[in-house]
């Protein structure tokens, strides 16, 4: 069964500061994909990023940054210089298997509610 | 770029009452999904079509059904409506191949307010 565990459900930092949203995963398939989505205060979810589980290179994107380190199953995911902008609720998912008829359903962790204050 | 299309943005309906939510997916994506998002709570999938045929089964209450249209677009139908119902519900998309499926991009999702 597949499970995704975001054990910070809010997260409080001062504009600046670097902070990491944890995520754990578990999954009985060798092939799986993981992913961050953020949802901002309006609502919508926007896709951060897509690892494969073939892939452990980290990953920098502008002030992002993910670590994803297979031994431990964890995919977590930094934001270095914090901005206000960046408040928001923060979600890992995880969908396992690769078919032809689909993307299997992402299964989601319950999100870390991040807060960066001025 | 052209992105995932739902309507309405907003509907507010009463107990009891039928409610229909609409998708247009990426272009040439082929598969479509459906998640309810509770107030605090996390996105629960709830269906998903592939080139217009059921491909996944979640946590649908049996008020509820979906189907994908020759189109690719997709509506939700929701009747005998409960309180509970109440919740964003988003729609996503994604591209299918032998190689690699395409990430899930998601709509702006509906706001459903059953009063």
């Amino acid at each position: 069964a597949q499970k995704v565990t975001q054990a910070q459900t809010e997260i409080s930092v001062v504009e600046k500061e670097d902070v990491t949203l944890d995520c754990v995963y578990e999954t009985r398939d060798t092939t799986y994909y993981l992913f961050w989505y953020k949802q901002p205060p309006s609502g919508e979810l926007v896709f951060l990023i897509r690892r494969n589980s073939f892939d452990e290179q980290n990953e920098i994107s502008g002030r992002y940054s993910w670590n994803f380190q297979k031994s431990t199953r964890s995919f977590n995911f930094t934001i270095t210089a914090s901005q206000v902008v960046d408040s928001a609720v923060y979600f890992c998912a995880l969908s396992d298997s690769l078919r032809n008829s689909g993307n299997t359903p992402l299964v989601f962790g319950k999100g870390t509610r991040l807060s960066v204050i001025a | 770029a052209a992105g995932v299309i739902q309507s309405p943005r907003h509907l507010i309906k009463e107990k009891r009452e039928t409610a229909t939510l609409k998708c247009y997916p990426i272009p040439r994506h082929d598969t479509v999904y459906w998640y309810q998002q509770g107030p605090g709570q996390d996105p629960q999938f709830l269906i998903s079509f592939y080139e217009k045929m059921q491909s996944d089964k979640g946590s649908i209450p049996d008020r509820f059904s979906a189907q994908q249209f020759s189109d690719y677009h997709s509506e939700l139908n929701m009747s005998s409506l409960e309180l509970g119902d109440s919740a964003l519900y988003f729609c996503a998309s994604s591209f299918s191949s032998r190689v690699s499926n395409s990430p899930l991009h998601f709509g702006n999702g509906t706001r459903l307010t059953v009063t």
